[in-house]
């Protein structure tokens, strides 16, 4: 069984769209997270939910809006897409606090 | 903001050399976790460390946390192509707005050719 499932796997779209990217987690876990990996392969934190509660929101364009209809799912609401938001976006979750995390497999957007 | 920087950025070698991938901050963490990332995939765990000097060891990897807990690295001995990734190290820490919270390195990209 997949611990951490997101969805898409691709998803290629045009500037300007909104686009979804949902993400679920069978593990129990308390703490989910969305992370951007940019080309370069760094991993920075966008969001974390806590009981459905935002808990970290790092400098994160307000176009990007996490939502979690509840424990299990923390899906990811992008608005008006832009060219830099091109980046592999990551689900994770975990016990919270520091500690570890479970990835998904991670959803690569390209926005043309 | 905690920053992690890890060294090298890239690292090719030849199947059964040894090799060591270092991380570094003027920060001191609680516990550092290595994960490693193959492509098209997230990032797994490897090890956590809380103990300033402490030493893990998993099969050829070994682990050491800095006596500070302010570095770590990672020794992989005989390495083989299946040890090819990226390797990230991020280390745990108190955030005053978000309470414990990890911060990732830059990551290791690790190929071993056979």
């Amino acid at each position: 069984d997949t611990a951490v499932s997101q969805t898409p796997k691709y998803l290629v779209t045009q500037m300007g769209n909104d686009k979804s990217i949902k993400c679920e987690q069978n593990l129990g876990h308390d703490t989910m997270y969305w992370y951007k990996q940019d080309s370069k392969k760094f991993l920075k934190i966008m969001f974390s939910y806590n009981n459905k509660e935002l808990i970290i929101n790092e400098t994160v364009p307000n176009r990007f809006s996490p939502k979690s209809p509840d424990k299990a799912h923390l899906n990811l609401h992008i608005n008006s897409l832009e060219l830099g938001d091109s980046a592999v976006y990551f689900c994770a979750s975990s016990q919270g606090g520091s500690s570890p995390l479970h990835f998904g497999n991670g959803t690569r957007l390209t926005v043309t | 903001t905690q920053l992690l920087e890890q060294s090298p950025q890239f690292l090719s070698i030849q199947e059964g050399e040894n090799l060591t991938v270092y991380c570094n901050s003027s920060s001191v963490f609680s516990s550092l976790q290595w994960y490693r990332q193959e492509p098209g995939e997230g990032p797994v765990l490897l090890v956590t460390v809380v103990t300033g000097g402490e030493v893990k060891k998993l099969k050829r990897l070994t682990f050491q946390f800095g006596d500070a807990r302010k570095d770590s690295s990672l020794h992989i001995t005989a390495a083989q192509p299946g040890d090819t990734g990226l390797y990230l190290c991020a280390g745990a820490s108190w955030n005053n707005n978000a309470g414990n919270m990890l911060t990732f390195g830059g990551g290791t990209r690790l190929m071993v050719k056979p």
